[in-house]
């Protein structure tokens, strides 16, 4: 099984900065990962997949990055509402999650 | 719109069964890539099952042998049939289409 694992596993940031969050796996997985983020009480929204694609509707604030085995999802000025938990996710070899990075309201 | 609608969970003792339903709209269930995963504060997401619009279910191993998805088309309707529930089948379940979109999910509760 392929494992991935996020860092931090949180981040205490102020509305307006940027963030940067890293997702390892354990094994090349090439293009093909995601980004979720999810609030509370609510479903997964995909942000980007095939490691760098925006989903329909998702700002340009997001942006990923990476290929391999290293990967990171960029959030360029956060605003109030990107204060949730982030998941990765391959798709090369069957499917897996990492386990989720917060980022919170410092 | 493009909307799922997850529904069929509840409390169940364990050796126990339920059959999860996830109702979609503004698309065709036969016709898409469609999955179930759940979610536990645990073991975070896991997907369970998988199936592609013309092959056949795949299956975690944690679930395999218990587990069985199947869809309606006349319903356009996606079932999963959950058998022989263990304690750790306790979660929150989603279903997706693409991973694109996804359900608010449903709660399982296994436990005497």
């Amino acid at each position: 099984e392929i494992v991935l694992t996020q860092s931090p596993a949180t981040l205490s940031l102020s509305p307006g900065e940027g963030a940067a969050l890293s997702c390892r796996a354990s094994q090349s997985v090439g293009n093909s990962l995601a980004w979720y983020q999810q609030k509370r009480g609510q479903a997964p929204r995909l942000l980007i997949y095939d490691a760098s694609n925006r989903a329909p509707g998702i700002p340009a604030r997001f942006s990923g990055s990476g290929s391999g085995t290293d990967f990171t999802l960029t959030i360029s000025s956060l605003e109030p509402e990107d204060f949730a938990v982030y998941y990765c996710q391959q798709r090369s070899h069957w499917w897996t999650f990492g386990q989720g990075t917060k980022v919170e309201i410092k | 719109e493009v909307q799922l609608v997850e529904s069929g969970g509840g409390l169940v003792q364990p050796g126990g069964s339920l059959r999860l339903s996830c109702a979609a709209s503004g698309f065709t269930v036969v016709s898409n890539y469609m999955s179930w995963v759940r979610q536990t504060p645990e073991k975070g997401l896991q997907w369970v099952s998988v199936i592609y619009s013309g092959g056949s279910p795949l299956y975690a191993d944690s679930v395999k042998g218990r587990f069985t998805l199947s869809r309606d088309n006349s319903q356009n309707t996606m079932y999963l049939q959950m058998n022989s529930l263990r304690i750790d089948d306790t979660a929150v379940y989603y279903c997706t289409k693409d991973w694109h979109v996804w359900g608010k999910g449903t709660t399982v509760t296994v436990s005497s």
